[in-house]
């Protein structure tokens, strides 16, 4: 069991708005920033969100972070095939003293 | 552009060692730190730890204390990673990625599979 919990799957069709969770506690989410990588089959994983809400350049504004207590929450708008995808989420935990990770939800474009 | 290319896969024996480099470029190399990153077949991410770019400190996961060791050479640019007394359920795809700050990595290497198998 990952220490950050996220939801298996999520699904939208395209155009959509689909949104996927991110729960923790106070060592982690609850003190330090969550980060958000979406990995494509077969690709490494790239960053999509750093510092709760901050976007990267050179991904769209279409994916919008958010967090609130012990939870954080990752948004793609307008959904495309392109988005079909695994999400993580990521925040340094101070009592395990480690990064630790979500277990990925994976965004199904119907 | 900032890339990290990664060394080929690897097969090994249980009880082997295994040394992965990520040669960085478009970046300087002592300003940021390596974080490696594995991922089982299947499987989600797992952390595995930090080399600083600067001086070479490290921080390595509690479940890997005493067998993973993370090196780097300012003169090529290049953080290496090894995994001693390998086991089968060490197959994975690792990572390296360029460490803003805990839990921010961008960008990532292409990744090296490993495959432990008798």
């Amino acid at each position: 069991q990952s220490v950050l919990t996220q939801p298996p799957s999520a699904s939208g069709t395209p155009g959509q708005r689909v949104s996927m969770s991110c729960s923790g506690g106070s060592s982690n989410i609850g003190s330090n920033a969550v980060n958000w990588y979406q990995q494509l089959p077969g690709t490494a994983p790239r960053l999509v969100i750093h510092s709760d809400n901050q976007r990267p350049s050179g991904v769209p504004d279409r994916f919008s972070g958010s967090k609130s207590g012990t939870s954080a929450s990752l948004a793609i708008s307008g959904l495309q095939s392109d988005d079909q995808a695994d999400y993580y989420c990521a925040a340094w935990d101070e009592s395990l003293n480690t990064v630790v990770f979500g277990g990925g939800t994976k965004v199904t474009v119907l | 552009q900032v890339q990290l290319v990664q060394s080929g896969a690897e097969v090994k024996k249980p009880g082997a060692s295994v040394k992965v480099s990520c040669k960085t470029s478009g970046y300087t190399f002592i300003s940021y730190g390596i974080t490696w990153v594995r991922q089982a077949p299947g499987q989600g991410l797992e952390w595995m730890g930090w080399i600083s770019g600067f001086n070479g400190n490290t921080k390595y996961a509690q479940k890997f204390q005493g067998r993973l060791t993370m090196t780097r050479d300012t003169s090529t640019s290049t953080a290496y990673m090894e995994l001693r007394n390998l086991r089968s359920d060490d197959t994975a795809v690792f990572y390296c990625a360029r460490d803003w700050t805990t839990g921010w990595y961008d960008p990532w290497g292409q990744g090296t599979l490993v495959t432990v198998f008798s």
